[in-house]
């Protein structure tokens, strides 16, 4: 069964880092998301992408944050200039389409450390 | 968003039905309810949808009321790999999903 895949698994930075989380969504899927959820806490949503930008953003999602589909199968989360706050299990998703039916499908996630 | 209710935690027998409810007094006519879980140091992962009839696959069923106010999970008889945290999410316009805190399962042996 196809799924969803991201790399690393876990990521230790230093404060004011960059840090870049990959993600190859399923092949045929046209919509992504990351999602984040800090030790303990909710799954939040950051932000979700179409057709080359995005299409919706959290709060969240400062300008700290950018992403991108470099190529026809990664779709990356880019963290600046990291923080203590940023340290989280961030998740990737993809959809089929653009369905509110669609099921999203999830990465098993990146563990990012920010120490 | 509308919001939804569920229990902290529930309990279960193995191999045996766990019926995990979730109130929804404020959802919207579009709205589709979702029920998502996660295992432990696991992504979240779909389980079930629905809109107004009651939902079957193999994982579960999902049985709504009739007003659409509730819905129940009800997974047919639990294993110990069914222990995770189980989400019911209301899914409207935003494609984007709102996760709450969900109801923790935990299977006993």
């Amino acid at each position: 069964e196809p799924e969803v895949t991201q790399t690393p698994s876990h990521q230790v930075t230093q404060m004011g880092q960059e840090v870049i989380l990959r993600c190859v969504p399923i092949s045929n899927h046209l919509y992504f998301y990351w999602y984040r959820q800090i030790l303990g806490q909710k799954v939040e949503f950051l932000v979700s992408f179409y057709n080359n930008e995005i299409s919706e953003k959290s709060e969240i999602f400062d300008d700290q944050f950018s992403v991108e589909r470099p190529d026809g199968s990664n779709f990356t989360l880019k963290i600046r200039s990291t923080k203590l706050e940023d340290s989280a299990m961030y998740f990737c998703a993809s959809t089929e389409l653009a369905l509110t039916t669609d099921t999203q499908y999830f990465g098993p996630g990146t563990r990012l450390t920010v120490l | 968003d509308a919001k939804t209710t569920q229990p902290n935690s529930m309990e279960s027998n193995e191999e045996e039905p766990v019926h995990l409810p979730c109130n929804h007094s404020t959802i919207s006519g579009t709205d589709y309810i979702h029920w998502y879980r996660q295992l432990p140091s696991q992504g979240p992962e779909y389980v079930i949808h629905g809109l107004t009839s009651n939902v079957n696959n193999r994982m579960a069923s999902l049985a709504i009321a009739e007003d659409r106010k509730s819905s129940t999970l009800i997974l047919h008889r639990a294993t110990l790999r069914d222990a995770a945290v189980y989400y019911c999410i209301l899914a409207g316009s935003a494609r984007q999903l709102t996760f709450g805190s969900g109801t923790q399962l935990t299977v006993l042996p």
